[in-house]
């Protein structure tokens, strides 16, 4: 198995709402990521897991809470979005060894569609 | 934060012609990367080159890394209708290896 796979595809959420993205994977990748991308815009780095633990936090407004649950999943709560979150949101996944994740390729799922209205 | 970019912004050539993109970036890297993604949809890993490597094939592929210039190319030969996409270089932020940070991206549409 080769992939990421993230789910739902595609979301439409109201700003009072909660939902969650998940983001399996089974390459036994010990980095997990997720990315923001706007349209017409690079993806933007949100969170780092190695090992399951958090890594990195690149100052995501606490309505995003990500979660790793064991090796080869993923999740991403929303809570109280707003409409300028409305973004493909991207999970990928890569090794972890002696020379840090961002060495080596990353695995990108097909995203999620998020539209908050 | 955006650790590269990229030139042209848009480029359109017809098939089979060859298309040649630019990354230039702005720390020192271990490594830099290439990525394709295709309209509104995930990325796809098409090569990585290490910062002691100065060029690196991959079938119709071909990159170069001037680290001196703290540059990247990306040939594309022999250019398909499928090769229409957003092409994007990423590297790592130099100050941490966990952080895979793209530039601002090259669209390329290959005319039938």
């Amino acid at each position: 198995d080769t992939e990421v796979t993230q789910t739902p595809k595609h979301l439409v959420m109201g700003m009072t709402n909660k939902k969650s993205l998940k983001c399996e994977q089974h390459m036994g990748h010990r980095a997990m990521y997720w990315y923001k991308q706007k349209a017409k815009k690079p993806p933007e780095l949100m969170f780092v897991y190695s090992y399951e633990k958090l890594s990195i936090n690149e100052s995501v407004p606490s309505r995003f809470s990500p979660e790793c649950p064991n090796s080869s999943l993923l999740n991403l709560h929303l809570h109280a979005l707003q409409p300028e979150d409305s973004a493909l949101y991207l999970c990928a996944s890569s090794q972890d060894k002696g020379q840090g994740p961002a060495n080596y390729g990353y695995t990108f799922g097909s995203g999620t569609r998020l539209t908050v209205v | 934060s955006q650790q590269g970019e990229e030139d042209p912004q848009a480029l359109s050539i017809q098939e089979g012609e060859n298309a040649t993109m630019n990354c230039s970036y702005k720390t020192s890297i271990n490594n830099l990367q290439w990525y394709r993604q295709n309209s509104g949809r995930g990325l796809v890993h098409l090569i990585l080159i290490r910062s002691n490597e100065r060029e690196k094939h991959s079938g119709r592929l071909r990159v170069t890394l001037d680290t001196s210039k703290k540059s990247s190319s990306l040939l594309i030969t022999a250019s398909r209708a499928a090769d229409t996409a957003s092409y994007f270089c990423a590297t790592d932020s130099g100050d941490s290896s966990y952080k895979l940070i793209f530039g601002s991206g090259t669209r390329l549409l290959v005319r039938p």
